[in-house]
């Protein structure tokens, strides 16, 4: 079975800081892999994505995320935060042999100005 | 633009009670998909429909029902509205494994 993992449920960061979410999934097979994300009150959108070729994905406002297969792994970054990220980021992934998504738990991210 | 609209962004209804959800997409997608959000939990699917009168159960579907009479809606049912059914529930559809887009979502809370 398919499993998305997000170890830090909550994270706090002043404005300025670096950002490194984690996300690692299990599935022997090919996957694409998502970061979606909540802004308060708002739809879930997407950030970004990965399906193949360069494994160093950018996404929109300056976000960007790193698919390592050894690892099983695709983390979120973002050089420097500002108090609009203040969101929930959800990893998730799907097998390319089916069409639907499978959610990690969720990163609550609070940036203070 | 795709857009993805639910009936009601609150809903109260007690207990034992027979509750719709609409969804409704504009962009003519094969695949629509209904996810309830709870804390902690991230979003857990519940039915999806690859094409008209076609459904399949998620990971929750306990519970609930679904319909797809038309391509452009789909319906989310709950046949006797319990409390452990509180939750805010996502409607999304999608065109092929790609970018899914979701609704505002609805917060129903269940007495």
């Amino acid at each position: 079975a398919q499993s998305v993992s997000q170890h830090n449920h909550h994270v706090i960061l002043s404005e300025a800081a670096s950002l490194e979410l984690g996300c690692n999934y299990s599935y022997g097979g090919t996957v694409n892999l998502f970061w979606y994300v909540q802004y308060p009150g708002q739809h879930l959108q997407l950030l970004l994505k990965y399906f193949s070729g360069d494994p160093l994905v950018k996404g929109i406002k300056g976000f960007e995320a790193e698919f390592i297969k050894s690892k099983f792994s695709f983390n979120l970054r973002k050089p420097s935060v500002q108090w609009s990220d203040t969101a929930e980021y959800f990893c998730a992934l799907v097998n390319t042999g089916f069409q639907k998504l499978v959610f990690g738990t969720g990163t609550r991210l609070l940036v203070s100005p | 633009d795709v857009k993805v609209t639910q009936s009601s962004r609150y809903l109260v209804k007690r207990t034992g009670e027979k509750v719709f959800l609409e969804c409704v997409q504009d962009m003519d997608h094969e695949n629509m998909f209904w996810y309830r959000q709870d804390p902690g939990l991230g979003l857990r699917l519940i039915y999806f429909s690859y094409d008209v009168k076609m459904k399949e159960k998620g990971d929750i579907p306990e519970g609930y029902s679904v319909s797809r009479e038309k391509k452009e809606r789909f319906s989310l049912i709950l046949e006797s509205a319990s409390t452990n059914q509180t939750s805010m529930y996502l409607c999304a559809s999608s065109f092929t494994v790609d970018e899914q887009f979701f609704g505002p979502g609805t917060r129903l809370t269940v007495l």
